[in-house]
């Protein structure tokens, strides 16, 4: 079976520029979540997504924003990007509840660098 | 922000020893803990879990520990190869805020390992 994968691996975009970028969990997965990784550091929790609703959001101004499709796919949107949103942005997948009791299986990410 | 403690931010070990990756975490009332491994350019790959009712989990070649009256968590390796060199985290679950039934996770700032031939 095919794992989380997303899309595209790398992106450059420039200050201000918007960006979507692309999931597509495990086959069976209905739960998507979104992590920002900065270089160096561990993982940090932006979106996460039950049944296509918003079921918890970390500590991340409004330019970003999420959705997920019936098909249980899911898009990461960051509008007006600032520098600092150079990171790589993994998407991870789950049966249910977003990790409570059952392992995040993440993608390889996208690796997006603001210039 | 939150995060998940870890004590040394690099360990080598020659091929073949033991391996030892140590975690702090301080929400006394976490009952859920993972171990990931990333490697280069790749995203984290699940290693092994345990949940707080347990004090130690085995896997292959893998072990973890959990003593949760000093709030500590462990990744045994036994026989370490060059191939499990990367980037180890531990993660600690808790609950999103205003939910009861989904939850995220809090990642360390990872460990890297080195493999000596």
């Amino acid at each position: 079976d095919a794992g989380v994968t997303q899309s595209p691996t790398h992106l450059i975009k420039t200050r201000g520029q918007h960006v979507t970028l692309r999931c597509s969990p495990i086959s069976g997965h209905k739960s998507v979540s979104w992590y920002q990784q900065v270089l160096g550091q561990g993982p940090q929790f932006i979106f996460q997504y039950y049944e296509k609703e918003e079921r918890g959001r970390g500590n991340f101004p409004d330019r970003f924003s999420a959705r997920q499709f019936p098909n249980y796919s899911s898009e990461l949107n960051v509008n007006a990007l600032l520098l600092g949103d150079s990171a790589l942005y993994l998407c991870a997948s789950s049966r249910t509840g977003g990790s409570l009791g059952s392992p995040l299986h993440f993608g390889n990410g996208t690796r997006l660098t603001v210039t | 922000g939150e995060s998940v403690g870890l004590h040394l931010p690099t360990l080598s070990v020659q091929e073949g020893d033991n391996s030892i990756i140590n975690c702090a975490y301080s929400n006394s009332a976490s009952d859920y803990f993972i171990w990931y491994k990333q490697e280069s350019g790749k995203g984290p790959q699940f290693i092994i879990d345990i949940r707080s009712n347990m004090d130690k989990r085995q896997g292959q070649r893998v072990t973890v520990l959990l003593n949760k009256t000093v709030k500590h968590l462990s990744l045994q390796i036994a026989a370490t190869q060059p191939g499990d060199s990367a980037v180890y985290f531990c993660a600690e679950s808790r609950p999103v805020h205003g939910s009861s039934n989904t939850g995220k996770l809090i990642f360390g700032q990872g460990t890297t390992l080195q493999v000596k031939p």
